[in-house]
């Protein structure tokens, strides 16, 4: 099936750094990506959807200032986390939507971010 | 506003038995509804998808039901089993190019 590779899977950085995920598509292409965070025992929160080629498109109250996502292939997608704060700590996890067979998206792995 | 309630926050109950859950949608008419998978310190799992139109759908040991009158979809496992423990998560989803936003997830835990 279908693969989603998202690296790093865990990080811990300081205060006031930032912090690039990746999200890839291995085995097919990707026109639309999914950025979520999680909070423990929480469900997903959909942060922004981006599309390649196009700016992302921010859910309501989300920072697009703070969160970067750019999304320069049909095969990778990346998050940046500017500007680090302990609030940021979270599991992010990218999703990715297959051009050919939209019926299920494919998850990465996630990353567990932790800011100290 | 679109609001998704999944019936409890945690399901428990014994192995052999059909586990049931709940999803719960207001305020749109989604066309599709999608069941996925999570298991602790990882990404979903695509379960099953079913259409407006299809009363219910199958797969294995899992089966499916989505009432548009209800606004409802139930999520069946049968003669579950321990590998079964995991949080379950339903999406509704208006049309195909719709963003995937996720219900609050049900964790189930099956006793041996």
């Amino acid at each position: 099936g279908a693969v989603v590779s998202q690296h790093p899977s865990r990080v811990i950085c300081k205060s006031g750094t930032s912090v690039k995920i990746e999200c890839r598509s291995l085995d097919f292409q990707a026109t639309t990506m999914f950025w979520y965070r999680q909070f423990p025992k929480q469900s997903l929160m959909l942060m922004a959807t981006s599309n390649e080629g196009s700016k992302a498109t921010y859910e309501q109250g989300v920072e697009k200032d703070k969160f970067l996502i750019n999304h320069a292939s049909l095969t990778l997608s990346t998050l940046t986390v500017t500007s680090a704060h302990p609030e940021d700590s979270s599991f992010y996890i990218c999703s990715a939507r297959d051009k050919g067979q939209w019926t299920e998206a494919f998850f990465g792995q996630g990353t567990r971010l932790t800011v100290v | 506003s679109q609001k998704i309630e999944q019936n409890s926050e945690a399901l428990n109950i014994q192995e052999g038995k059909t586990a049931t859950l709940t999803c719960n949608y207001t305020n749109y008419s989604p066309a599709y509804l999608q069941w996925y998978r999570q298991d602790p310190g990882r990404g979903p799992v695509f379960l099953l998808l079913i259409r407006e139109n299809e009363k219910e759908k199958r797969k294995e040991r899992l089966k499916v039901t989505f009432d548009t009158t209800l606004k409802q979809s139930l999520f069946h496992i049968t003669a579950s089993q321990p590998a079964d423990s995991a949080t379950y998560l339903c999406a509704p989803l208006k049309s195909s190019a719709s963003k995937i936003i996720f219900g609050s997830g049900t964790r189930l835990s099956i006793r041996p």
